[in-house]
């Protein structure tokens, strides 16, 4: 049962616009949502974050919007540039527990291409 | 020093073969992981370390055995793999390996192929 899940597995935008990566989770106890790049023969890169305690958090031409009751979040990056060219995997984590470890649940992924 | 350095880069080996990967981080994190990603698909969570003590083994079978010599430095020793284990392993770190809120920082991995 996928926990994380990015319907999307891949989108287009030309450049300059706006490109809008979605993510949907299903476990109410994750409070902790994270966005990670991934370029080709590469780790993942952390991008940005936010905590379920806030709706949007934004990090230069990064945007990320959590919307709990609907358990969604989603990635906005205004305006998109040829180098944003990546797989983003959404990731969550649940709630702070002392007696738990910390573990990100990926998401599946997707591959954006910004067309020059 | 943000970094999370993984070697080698590349390794082949064969199914007889014994080989370890390693990773290191300078900077005091106390939670290490293993992953193992797939192509196009999201990375698979194998081990935890926390302060150096192996806190979480995602049912991984035996023929991977992870290490922890001291806080900067994990490894993941190979023994008897099979083809289908042939995958990126992403070593990560973090700082607070008690539930919640700290990002994983990723080194760029090691591209294995078992032939």
């Amino acid at each position: 049962d996928q926990q994380v899940k990015q319907n999307s597995p891949s989108l287009s935008v030309q450049e300059g616009r706006i490109s809008i990566l979605n993510c949907d989770y299903t476990n109410s106890m994750f409070d902790y949502f994270l966005w990670y790049k991934k370029y080709p023969a590469e780790g993942p890169t952390f991008l940005i974050s936010i905590s379920s305690i806030k709706d949007k958090n934004e990090d230069g031409r990064f945007t990320v919007f959590l919307n709990k009751s609907a358990k969604h979040l989603s990635l906005h990056i205004v305006p998109s540039q040829p180098g944003d060219s990546a797989v983003y995997f959404c990731a969550a984590t649940p709630e702070r527990m002392k007696t738990s470890y910390d573990k990100v649940i990926f998401g599946p992924g997707t591959s954006l291409s910004v067309i020059p | 020093d943000t970094e999370v350095t993984q070697t080698p880069k590349h390794l082949v080996m064969g199914m007889t073969n014994k080989k370890s990967l390693k990773c290191e981080q300078h900077m005091g994190h106390r939670a290490m992981y293993w992953y193992k990603q797939k192509a196009k698909k999201p990375p698979e969570l194998m081990f935890v370390y926390s302060y150096e003590k192996l806190s979480i083994n995602e049912s991984v079978p035996s023929r991977f055995s992870p290490e922890c010599p001291n806080s900067s430095l994990l490894n993941l020793h190979l023994h008897a793999l099979q083809p289908e284990d042939s995958a990126l392993y992403l070593c990560a770190s973090s700082q607070d390996p008690i539930g919640g809120s700290s990002e994983a920082f990723f080194g760029q991995g090691t591209r294995l192929t078992v032939v």
